[in-house]
């Protein structure tokens, strides 16, 4: 079955830029899906950051689209996101997920990753 | 943006009784072409990512436990879960995929009494 992992580094430095990665295992990621990312900051909720097709059509959400790109590696099997300009406010859990693809069009996230918790700090 | 609001913030249920988690949309998630409502539920356990429980607010996901079901149409869902068990204090998401710009509900804290 479809599984995710995220990977990247657990600290970046204010300013700086964020980067991570979700490697897709068990599936193609040129099937019929979307590919997500959504973060959740210590004890807080769910916010999502954006979705990425395999060819490379994108949606962000626009409270951090200034800072966010994500992009797909086909011949690796995994998508990835860069969030610059980092501030303590970025400071999260970053899961990665499968956005379902339905007859109607959108879907819902499933499965996601295990997490990968990023700290902001100098 | 839809903005999705949950209520109660927590909750503490016995064991073997009903937990109901209410989800509010700020506009509706009912697409009329398909009548189908654009809203999913999820579980999170404690160090965990969230799990999809349902889909189409009332579809369950394969290998759910049928105590958990959801109702609900517009802008107004319902998550019961009857005869609680202990497996099942978790924190409970609403979401919405009526708009791209997805969002979540700040979620539901169910506790054991």
């Amino acid at each position: 079955q479809v599984q995710l992992q995220e990977s990247g580094p657990g600290l970046v430095k204010p300013s700086e830029t964020l980067s991570l990665a979700c490697a897709v295992s068990g599936y193609s990621i040129i099937n019929n899906s979307y590919w997500g990312w959504i973060r959740q900051p210590p004890g807080k909720g769910l916010e999502w950051i954006g979705t990425i097709y395999h060819s490379g059509s994108t949606y962000y959400n626009p409270s951090l689209k200034s800072r966010v790109t994500m992009s797909v590696d086909t011949s690796k099997n995994l998508f990835s996101l860069r969030l610059s300009s980092v501030t303590a406010a970025d400071t999260a859990v970053y899961y990665c997920a499968r956005r379902v693809v339905t007859t109607a069009g959108p879907g819902w996230f499933d499965p996601w990753g295990q997490g990968n918790l990023v700290t902001v700090s100098s | 943006d839809i903005v999705m609001t949950q209520s109660p913030d927590s909750l503490a249920v016995s064991l073997g009784e009903r937990a109901t988690i209410n989800c509010k949309s700020s506009q509706s998630v009912l697409y009329s072409s398909d009548n189908k409502n654009y809203l999913a539920w999820y579980q999170q356990k404690p160090g965990q990512p969230p799990k999809l429980l349902i889909y189409w607010a009332s579809t369950r996901e394969s290998g759910v436990p049928d105590r958990f079901s959801g109702s609900g149409s517009g802008t107004d869902f319902t998550l019961t879960i009857n005869s609680l068990q202990a497996e099942d204090v978790a924190v409970y998401y609403c979401q919405q995929f009526y708009s791209t710009l997805y969002t979540f509900g700040p979620g539901t804290k169910l506790e054991i009494k």
